[in-house]
């Protein structure tokens, strides 16, 4: 497979539930990012990894946690999130998080919807 | 005020007609200017990016930027029903900002409809 890949794809949760988002590229990337898009709203920045090292969190709640295991594999862990949490969370990859020029390529996206 | 505006549409019009979509934006430290293009239920995907003003062609589409209005475009000339999607301006002030502490700052995203 190649590209950026995200599952699921969809997920309903409570909000007090536990559950994990994951993302995986192929594309021999070192850079590895979360954002969130809401309706109506500009595409939000979360976090970003360089290299499995954490280097922006966009003051982000901290009821997300995001994991990177190795450069591969991101993962964003959710507990008790909120309504308005809902949206859909990118995943995106690109060769290191420098030069603007390394374009990041996203994956399909995971519709969450928190009840 | 909002960074960067964009109009969210959606914009509809004939297969073959030429296209303008915009985004204003009140940074003036903003030089670098992306948009992307994304189809439903699929990520954002790269299509053009500009550094300061001037116009940027590339097949079927044309950026163009305005530093003195602080106003971007993005022209699609002969659009094709494929074309439909949603297209998203982002722009930053650092060539070190794919993804680091200022990032990329986004518009809404205007959804775009060719009819055949």
């Amino acid at each position: 497979e190649t590209g950026v890949t995200q599952t699921p794809r969809h997920l309903v949760m409570g909000m007090t539930n536990k559950k994990s988002l994951k993302c995986e590229q192929h594309l021999g990337h070192n850079a590895m990012y979360w954002y969130k898009q809401s309706a109506k709203k500009p595409l939000e920045l979360m976090f970003v990894y360089n290299f499995k090292e954490q280097t922006e969190n966009n003051s982000v709640p901290s009821r997300f946690s995001p994991e990177c295991p190795n450069s591969s594999h991101l993962f964003l862990h959710l507990h008790t999130l909120q309504p308005e949490d809902s949206a859909l969370y990118l995943c995106a990859s690109s060769s290191s998080s420098g030069l603007i020029t390394d374009t990041q390529y996203f994956g399909p996206g995971t519709r969450l919807t928190v009840l | 005020q909002k960074e960067v505006e964009q109009d969210p549409g959606p914009l509809s019009v004939p297969e073959g007609a030429i296209v303008s979509l915009n985004c204003t934006y009140s940074n003036s430290a903003f030089q670098y200017f992306m948009w992307y293009r994304q189809y439903s239920r699929k990520g954002p995907e790269l299509l053009m990016y500009t550094y300061s003003s001037g116009n940027k062609e590339d097949g079927r589409f044309t950026a163009q930027v305005d530093k003195s209005s602080k106003y971007i475009s993005l022209f699609i000339r002969d659009s094709q029903p494929s074309d439909s999607a949603t297209y998203l301006c982002a722009m930053t002030h650092d060539m070190y900002s794919g993804g680091g502490a200022d990032g990329l700052t986004f518009g809404k995203g205007t959804h775009l409809i060719i009819q055949p």
